[in-house]
């Protein structure tokens, strides 16, 4: 079974700095999905940004990137130039390519400060 | 509002009540999938359907849990008998498969919070 573990409960940064947070997974695959999806205070989960496996690009979304590390099963994501509204749950996500379920971590809760 | 909406938002029942909640996905999704999130943690997997068809359980859904989606539209989650370890949140999901780049990226409901008493 696929595991994702998120070993950072918590992070802050400055806004306008820039924080990363670091996601490890393990699976015997090779080929399949990740996501980092934000869950604001009482608010809805929204995906952040997506990686296919098979693509060694690592994928940019505006202010977010990601280091995708396949060898090392390691998928840490990047937020620059931090503001106020980046402030929530990340959580890291495995999916597998049938298009079944998403394996999620823990979650990290960043905190933003002014 | 075209996104994955969830009723009701809230339900507060005591022990050993039913519960019944509804998930309406997005309307030209085929996949909807039901996940328990309790506080401080991330959510975890129950079910998912395609179209109408459910084609995976975990082991988390117990025999109390029963789920459908019987025109291959929206959904629902009855809980039967219900625990005080039952309080969470039930998060819905809906994807389009197959669909290119967007292969498995679901999108979520804002949730139904259960507190069982």
């Amino acid at each position: 079974a696929q595991t994702v573990t998120q070993s950072q409960p918590e992070m802050s940064v400055q806004e306008a700095e820039t924080v990363t947070l670091s996601c490890t997974y393990d699976t015997s695959e090779s080929d399949y999905y990740l996501f980092w999806y934000k869950q604001p205070p009482s608010r809805q989960m929204i995906l952040v940004i997506r990686q296919e496996a098979y693509k060694q690009q690592n994928a940019t979304e505006n202010r977010f990137s990601v280091n995708f590390q396949k060898a090392a099963k390691s998928f840490s994501l990047k937020i620059s130039d931090s503001q106020l509204g980046d402030a929530a749950m990340y959580f890291c996500a495995y999916g597998e390519t049938s298009g079944s379920r998403l394996t999620f971590g823990e979650g990290t809760q960043l905190t933003v400060n002014p | 509002d075209t996104g994955v909406s969830q009723n009701p938002r809230h339900k507060i029942t005591k022990r050993g009540q039913n519960v019944t909640f509804r998930c309406d996905p997005i309307s030209e999704h085929n996949r909807l999938y039901w996940y328990r999130q309790t506080l401080g943690q991330g959510p975890e997997f129950l079910t998912y359907f395609q179209n109408e068809a459910q084609l995976e359980k975990s082991r988390l859904l117990s025999d109390r849990f029963s789920a459908e989606r019987p025109k291959g539209s929206f959904s629902t989650l009855e809980i039967q008998r219900t625990e005080q370890g039952d309080s969470a949140m039930y998060l819905c999901a809906s994807s389009l498969v197959p669909g290119g780049i967007l292969v498995n990226e679901q999108f979520f409901g804002p949730g139904t919070r259960l507190t069982v008493l």
